[in-house]
């Protein structure tokens, strides 16, 4: 079965800390890759998505991921947190041609300390 | 332009009910997503719409039901409701259903099941 595996429930860092969050799935065939985040009391906003080539793929904010198909991974990374970067981050999968059945981790709650 | 509206915000029912939620995807997008989230399970497919035809549904029972109307506006329902179906329901909406095109969320729709 199609899967999203986000290996840390909460992170807490400080200010100017870097950041890796991890994120494998296992899905078969060729797969678009996907970062949400849910800031408290906002709707799901999309970070960064990887479709097709380059596969270190930049974000908005100063996030970015990189595929490696071979690790089936989609790491999410940023060198300089942020206070302001507090919120729930969501790796995410969907089949090519499928684009609403998305597969969601189980999220990553970060939190910054200032 | 305006986001992903999901009405009403929060409702509170009493098991056994049914209740409809709506969404109103962003305007020019055709393909219309539902998800269901909460603490124990995360985010979770439901199904998902294109061109007023469901194309994509989830593992869930079948009380749980939606359609899509021809301005691409769609609407959920859920009959009989269990106090299990409390959870925080998001819409979605992207252009198209399939392409390069990333799923919008909505603020969601709180249901309460007492």
């Amino acid at each position: 079965a199609q899967s999203v595996s986000q290996h840390n429930h909460h992170v807490i860092l400080s200010e100017a800390a870097s950041l890796e969050l991890g994120c494998n799935y296992s899905y078969g065939g060729t797969v678009n890759l996907f970062w949400y985040v849910q800031y408290p009391g906002q709707h799901l906003q999309l970070l960064l998505k990887y479709f097709s080539g380059d596969p270190l793929v930049k974000g908005i904010k100063g996030f970015e991921a990189e595929f490696i198909k071979s690790k089936f991974s989609f790491n999410l990374r940023k060198p300089s947190v942020q206070w302001s970067d507090t919120a729930e981050y969501f790796c995410a999968v969907n089949k090519r041609g499928s684009q609403g059945n998305l597969i969601f981790g189980k999220g990553t709650k970060l939190s910054v300390k200032p | 332009k305006a986001g992903v509206t999901q009405t009403p915000r929060y409702l509170i029912k009493t098991r056994g009910q049914q209740v409809t939620l709506s969404c109103s995807p962003i305007s020019g997008h055709r393909s219309v997503s539902w998800y269901q989230q909460t603490p124990g399970q995360g985010l979770q497919f439901l199904f998902e719409y294109f061109s007023e035809t469901q194309r994509n549904k989830g593992n869930f029972p079948g009380r749980f039901s939606g359609r899509q109307f021809s301005n691409s506006r769609s609407e959920m329902n859920v009959s009989t409701l269990e106090l299990g179906d409390s959870a925080l329901y998001l819409c979605a909406s992207s252009l198209a259903q399939s392409g390069n095109s990333p799923l919008h969320f909505g603020n969601g729709t709180r249901l309460t099941v007492t």
